[in-house]
């Protein structure tokens, strides 16, 4: 596609429930972030994928947030039982081999009430 | 670990006029990028400028310029000739030319631009 494709674009969901969030990143990008970005705060970095694999999760904030990528083009991010702490605003960016830049979606906001 | 700081919650500038953002950063690596991205209320970051260390010359992009001091760690961002469409959370971020390339963000300024 032209560019970084999140949905949804918003999502409440309620405390307690599961919810995925997808990316569909620029195609013939092998490397896709995830990043979080609250309320009034730069984004903050999740998780990086290179291919298909996970290469860097290091900023995921505990076992209830997982991601995948297993054919290396589209990813999902899976909260499970969600809490008000959550919600966010979920960014993805992808970046081409040979670039420095990465391109960001418009993210998905999510509202856990 | 690296840090971004930027130290202006909020900024605003006329019409026309000329505006610098401030953005300093920490890191104990010698080859990395900085940029700046604009952030509108669409949530999209889009992606001003960018600046890579072991160039001395300062990036320009049109009405935007940075200043780059690499020994005092500090990367501000120079708006000249502001126009409406500049209004927008401005954010500055380091990246590792090493490893994942992931992006380390500021916590941004918000700059208004009055008519």
């Amino acid at each position: 596609g032209a560019g970084v494709s999140q949905t949804p674009s918003n999502k409440v969901t309620e405390k307690g429930k599961y919810v995925e969030l997808r990316c569909d990143p620029i195609s013939g990008h092998t490397a896709l972030y995830w990043y979080r970005q609250s309320l009034g705060q730069g984004p903050e970095f999740l998780i990086y994928f290179q291919g298909t694999g996970a290469a860097d999760d290091s900023g995921l904030p505990n076992d209830r947030f997982f991601a995948v990528r297993p054919e290396g083009s589209v990813s999902t991010l899976k909260i499970q039982r969600t809490e008000r702490g959550d919600s966010a605003v979920y960014l993805c960016a992808s970046r081409g081999q040979r670039d420095s830049e990465a391109f960001f979606g418009q993210g998905t906001r999510l509202t856990v009430v | 670990a690296q840090t971004v700081t930027q130290s202006q919650p909020e900024m605003s500038v006329q019409e026309a006029e000329t505006v610098t953002l401030s953005c300093t950063y920490d890191t104990s690596e010698s080859d990395y990028y900085l940029f700046w991205y604009k952030q509108p209320p669409s949530r999209q970051m889009i992606l001003v400028i960018r600046q890579e260390a072991y160039k001395q010359q300062n990036a320009t992009e049109n009405r935007f310029s940075v200043n780059f001091q690499k020994a005092a760690k500090s990367f501000s961002l120079k708006i000249s000739d502001s126009q409406l469409g500049d209004a927008a959370m401005y954010f500055c971020a380091y990246g590792w030319s090493g490893g994942s390339e992931k992006l380390v963000f500021g916590k941004g300024t918000k700059l208004t631009v009055n008519p």
